[in-house]
């Protein structure tokens, strides 16, 4: 298994332009989750997916979209990319499962570091 | 409010002592706790979590993690430091306001000396 992949793993973006952050898993988890790392900040969660076809926001989905393709694929878009917008973004799934009162540990992709000038 | 806290940004320890990584927590539900570690340029591994049960936890790479219900508390430890568990830590807990999501420390270094 692959766990948890993402692509690109590299990205420079000049300010204004777009692109779409790729992630997918082959755990069979129901939930997956973008979030963004920046120094001293630890981790801020952009958006989650709970399931298949439902998306949500988190603390920090301001400049973003995302998009729960199939169980598998959850993608990340930058429409109009800003500087601020420059950091490590990692995708993340787990098992939980909606209404159930289990919860899980998340399990992380490798990163892709992105830079806006 | 809910959150988590890191006190130390730096832990330094030598090859072969105890080392401790400190977490506090506050939560407005039952503590679900996990312990992250970040090696460089790689993403975070999962290293052990409590829900309920012993407040000892032991986890991945001889770690350990010391559940402390009045103090809040949340220490992951171990009893031999190696050079290679020099990485990031983040200490998460359960946020029971939001659904399926973690509140996340800032994270500690530790650095491990030979």
């Amino acid at each position: 298994n692959a766990g948890v992949t993402q692509t690109p793993k590299f990205q420079v973006l000049k300010t204004g332009q777009s692109m779409t952050l790729q992630c997918a898993q082959d755990m069979n988890h129901n939930s997956m989750y973008w979030y963004r790392q920046d120094p001293g900040m630890g981790l801020r969660l952009i958006y989650y997916s709970a399931s298949e076809g439902t998306t949500d926001k988190g603390e920090v989905p301001n400049g973003y979209n995302v998009s729960r393709l199939n169980k598998r694929e959850f993608s990340l878009r930058l429409e109009s990319a800003a500087p601020s917008q420059t950091s490590v973004y990692f995708c993340a799934s787990s098992e939980e499962e909606v209404l159930s009162t289990a919860f899980y540990e998340q399990y992380f992709g490798p990163g892709t570091r992105l830079t806006v000038t | 409010a809910q959150s988590v806290a890191q006190p130390e940004d730096q832990v330094n320890v030598a090859e072969g002592n105890p080392l401790t990584v400190k977490c506090t927590y506050s939560v407005s539900g039952n503590p679900y706790l996990f312990w992250y570690v970040q090696y460089p340029n790689r993403g975070l591994q999962f290293l052990l979590k409590y829900i309920t049960g012993d407040n000892l936890v032991k986890g991945s790479y001889g770690f350990e993690a010391e559940f402390n219900k009045s103090q809040t508390s949340f220490h992951l430890k171990k009893p031999s430091a190696l050079v290679s568990d020099s990485a990031l830590y983040f200490c998460a807990v359960r946020d029971w306001d939001s659904n399926y999501q973690l509140i996340w420390g800032a994270g500690t270094k530790l650095i491990i000396k030979p």
